[in-house]
């Protein structure tokens, strides 16, 4: 029973290159959330999306930043024209959807500019 | 004022211990709350799940959640080395939709020293 499962687990970008997270939910899970983990920070919402849709974007950054989860695939955040202040844990999380529900975790992707 | 706040720690203890975490926080329209524990460098675990007030118990951890107060405890009895790992705490409201999004604390780091 596979989690949820995030890639690449690393990647270095230079500034002003894009970087492509990519997620793949738990079997049966319909809902995908992206969090970021800042250094001695907590984790903060960033992203949650159904399949082709975008329910709440409330912590996605105005520019630079988007985020898809289209009918086939996996769910992508898109970070274009990186600045140092990316780098960051980018954690994917999954549930079935609706009230209730437990929100899985996968194993993050570790963001680092130089 | 932070929506969540928790002690950041570090918190250690002797093997064999009772380890007391906590979460307060200030809004009142949180149902659901969740402790997730996140080794270095991986993914947050979800190690309990609780809906609105009273006590959960799992083995050697009991979850409370006191909303009067709105306050939220995690204990851990017995404590292990394979339990040090930073403890987050993580809640939210109802509605459906966008009450999907969890508000994490920035986590307690835990030692067990052997």
């Amino acid at each position: 029973n596979a989690g949820v499962m995030q890639n690449p687990r690393h990647l270095v970008r230079r500034r002003g290159q894009e970087a492509r997270l990519r997620c793949s939910p738990m079997k049966g899970h319909s809902h995908v959330y992206w969090y970021r983990q800042l250094p001695e920070e907590g984790l903060k919402f960033m992203v949650y999306l159904q399949k082709e849709n975008i329910i709440d974007e409330s912590g996605m950054p105005k520019e630079r930043f988007s985020a898809e989860f289209p009918k086939e695939g996996p769910s992508i955040l898109r970070i274009q024209q990186v600045v140092r202040g990316d780098s960051a844990a980018y954690f994917c999380a999954s549930s079935p959807g609706g009230q209730g529900n437990t929100i899985y975790f996968g194993e993050g992707s570790w963001l680092t500019v130089v | 004022q932070k929506e969540v706040e928790q002690d950041p720690g570090p918190l250690s203890v002797p093997e064999g211990a009772i380890v007391s975490l906590n979460c307060t926080y200030s809004n009142s329209a949180f149902q659901y709350f969740m402790w997730y524990r996140q080794y270095s460098r991986k993914g947050p675990e979800l190690l309990m799940y609780t809906y609105s007030s009273g006590n959960k118990e799992d083995g050697r951890f009991t979850a409370q959640v006191d909303k009067s107060s709105k306050y939220i405890s995690l204990f851990i009895r017995d404590s292990q080395p394979s339990d040090s790992a930073t403890y987050l705490c993580a809640m939210r409201g109802t509605g459906g939709g966008a009450t999907n999004k969890l508000i994490f604390g920035t986590g307690t780091l835990l030692a067990v020293q052997p």
